[in-house]
């Protein structure tokens, strides 16, 4: 079976743009969840789809978006970049019933 | 979801067994332990997870302790690619596998 999926692995872009990052889900996963990591701040939880629907959110900025497809892949946006957002962004997914969560290998957003 | 309480750091030599502690005083009855690693800024990667018997698997054992306070990651013979940070998390039974809240986690070195 097919792990986590995350592309693009690493992107660089300037800030005020905006950027898009794509997570696939393992089969049969119906929750995605995005993390951000820093090394300041650690590992934070951002959100998560289940079903299409937000499920849970953390505590960012209106600037960090995210939806799910019905094929259960997810996407998430970053508005008007900030050199604060650049991060590992780490995508992880479960069958969504208190199931284990297993993430994939994450990308690398630099902001210049 | 309760807290968790790691130490910072730990060694340990090759081929020896790492035993890494983790203290959750507050846990309640329907939450489980949690643990992941993540290897050098790549994704976490599950280990193992239980809820108050111990557990085994291929990459480790989980001892909780009865009053499930506190809970040790057993690795039985530490190889250096096990050098790694180690998540202690616990996660609430109904079920949010999909909002995970990592501490600051340990730092094991495996040493030659």
């Amino acid at each position: 079976k097919a792990g986590v999926t995350q592309t693009p692995r690493y992107l660089i872009k300037t800030r005020g743009q905006q950027v898009t990052l794509s997570c696939s889900p393992i089969s049969g996963h119906r929750s995605v969840s995005w993390y951000q990591q820093t090394p300041g701040q650690g590992l934070q939880f951002l959100f998560e789809y289940f079903s299409e629907t937000q499920r849970n959110k953390g505590n960012f900025p209106g600037r960090f978006s995210g939806r799910q497809f019905s094929n259960s892949r997810s996407e998430m946006n970053v508005s008007t970049l900030e050199l604060g957002d650049s991060a590992l962004y780490l995508c992880a997914s479960s069958l969504g019933d208190s199931s284990t969560a297993f993430f994939g290998q994450g990308t690398r957003l630099t902001v210049v | 979801d309760a807290k968790t309480t790691q130490p910072t750091s730990m060694d340990c030599a090759e081929g020896r067994a790492a035993n890494l502690p983790c203290n959750h005083s507050t846990i309640s009855g329907n939450e489980y332990v949690y643990w992941y690693r993540q290897i050098h800024s790549q994704g976490p990667q599950y280990i193992i997870h239980g809820l108050k018997n111990n557990e085994t698997n291929e990459m480790a054992s989980l001892i909780i302790t009865e009053d499930r306070k506190s809970s040790t990651l057993i690795l039985p013979h530490a190889t250096l690619r096990d050098t790694a940070v180690y998540y202690c998390i616990v996660v609430h039974g109904s079920g949010n596998t999909g909002k995970l809240i990592f501490g600051q986690g340990t730092t094991l070195q495996v040493k030659p």
